[in-house]
């Protein structure tokens, strides 16, 4: 069964620090996401991306993050300096229509900045 | 601003029961709805969706109910097992071509 696949699954930055978090979407997918789950609280839209650039962006994800397809198979989220209250678990999907109905999900990474 | 939100933060069921997970919705125009099941470890799994045009919809031992007079949406899981244990989590847009918008998520612990 094909799965959305998410590197690492772990991460343990400094505060400051570049993280880069990586996806390896469902091949024949179009549509990509990442969403955010600080711990114990509600998943979070943060970016939509689909044609090689982003279509939609919440009020979360500022100046500090990007997100690139840099080849057919990865797509990855950018954090340019790295805050405590980044801290969470950030979820990539993606989808074969837009707008993220039956989006299929990564199984995250946990991102811990210290 | 509108938001997704659930009764109900935890839910402990005896195995074999039925249960029913709790989901309320502020937004008028939200078109779609879904719920997903999140294990420990793991990112949210689809397990059903209904959009606004229908009041029911029915899955393998899952079945969503979807009451727009009151903004409500349930997750009815028959005969819950073991398996079932986990975070469930709903989620609307309001056109199926926007973001999901997540509820805070309710825990399922089945008691053996």
């Amino acid at each position: 069964e094909p799965e959305v696949t998410q590197t690492p699954s772990h991460q343990v930055t400094q505060m400051g620090q570049e993280v880069i978090l990586r996806c390896v979407p469902i091949s024949n997918h179009l549509y990509f996401y990442w969403y955010r789950q600080i711990l114990g609280q509600k998943v979070e839209f943060l970016v939509s991306f689909y044609n090689n650039e982003i279509s939609e962006k919440s009020e979360i994800f500022d100046d500090q993050f990007s997100v690139e397809r840099p080849d057919g198979s990865n797509f990855t989220l950018k954090i340019r300096s790295t805050k405590l209250e980044d801290s969470a678990m950030y979820f990539c999907a993606s989808s074969v229509i837009r707008g993220g109905t039956e989006a299929f999900f990564g199984q995250g990474t946990r991102l811990t900045v210290v | 601003g509108e938001s997704v939100g659930l009764h109900l933060p935890t839910l402990s069921v005896q195995e074999g029961d039925n249960s029913i997970i709790n989901c309320a919705y502020s937004n008028s125009a939200s078109d779609y709805f879904i719920w997903y099941k999140q294990e420990s470890g793991k990112g949210p799994q689809f397990i059903i969706d209904i959009r606004s045009n229908m009041d029911k919809r029915q899955g393998q031992r899952v079945t969503v109910l979807l009451n727009k007079t009151v903004k409500h949406l349930s997750l009815q899981i028959a005969a819950t097992q073991p398996g079932d244990s986990a975070v469930y989590f709903c989620a609307e847009t309001p056109s199926g071509n926007t973001p999901l918008v997540f509820g805070k998520g309710t825990r399922l612990s089945v008691i053996a």
